[in-house]
């Protein structure tokens, strides 16, 4: 099956620092991976679409330059929290479908997460 | 906006009782899908349903699309400390086709 990755799976860092995370389509190219956040006990709330070759397209309410996206190649996305602060701690988890559309509609096989932690 | 609904929010079970969620949309859905994310891990798909009334079964696990192909329901028979976690429904935005979740259900199973 499809399988994607998330690295690192956790971090602790202070308050001021950048945290990059990465996610991998293991077994497939994925054209779009999805960025979801989700806090303790709630659902998934996308934040951005990353597309390979073009900047990402960001849900409202969610700071570009805050959150970088970086889609570098077919297998790898990147996002970066800069300048982190307490409350953007929480579980960071990507997402991608095989299927060479990306659409929205397809399956999504999502990452192991990364759970942040900013003190 | 277009909204995803799921209820209960909570659910504890005594292990060999049944359980039933349910996901309700605001708009037609071209489809819907199903994930379950243990405590502390991550979604994993669990099934797509596309036809109006259709019914899928894995197991277990029964997965029901409305007629109106506004609703689905996921019951699980007979559940089993396996079964704890939270369920996911997401359908596509009408709009946009972004994928819209729902709450999601959380299940706990006394053994």
């Amino acid at each position: 099956g499809a399988v994607v990755s998330q690295h690192p799976s956790r971090v602790i860092c202070k308050s001021g620092t950048s945290v990059k995370i990465e996610c991998r389509s293991l077994d497939f190219q994925a054209t779009t991976m999805f960025w979801y956040r989700q806090f303790p006990k709630q659902s998934l709330m996308l934040m951005a679409t990353s597309n390979e070759g073009s900047k990402a397209t960001y849900e409202q309410g969610v700071e570009k330059d805050k959150f970088l996206i970086n889609h570098a190649s077919l297998t790898l996305s990147t996002l970066t929290v800069t300048s982190a602060h307490p409350e953007d701690s929480s579980f960071y988890i990507c997402s991608a479908s095989p299927s060479s559309g990306g659409a929205f509609t397809d399956t999504q096989y999502f990452g192991p997460g990364t759970r942040l932690t900013v003190l | 906006g277009q909204q995803v609904m799921q209820i209960p929010q909570y659910q504890h079970v005594q292990e060999g009782e049944d359980f039933t969620t349910y996901c309700n949309s605001s708009t037609t859905l071209s489809n819907i899908q199903w994930y379950k994310q243990r405590p502390g891990g991550h979604p994993v798909f669990l099934i797509q349903l596309v036809k109006s009334g259709e019914v899928k079964k894995q197991k277990r696990l029964t997965f029901q699309f409305g007629e109106a192909k506004k609703n689905s329901s996921l019951h699980i028979t007979a559940t089993q400390t396996t079964d704890v976690g939270t369920y996911f429904c997401a359908g596509p935005s009408s709009n946009t086709g972004k994928l819209i979740f729902g709450q999601g259900t959380t299940l706990q199973v006394k053994p």
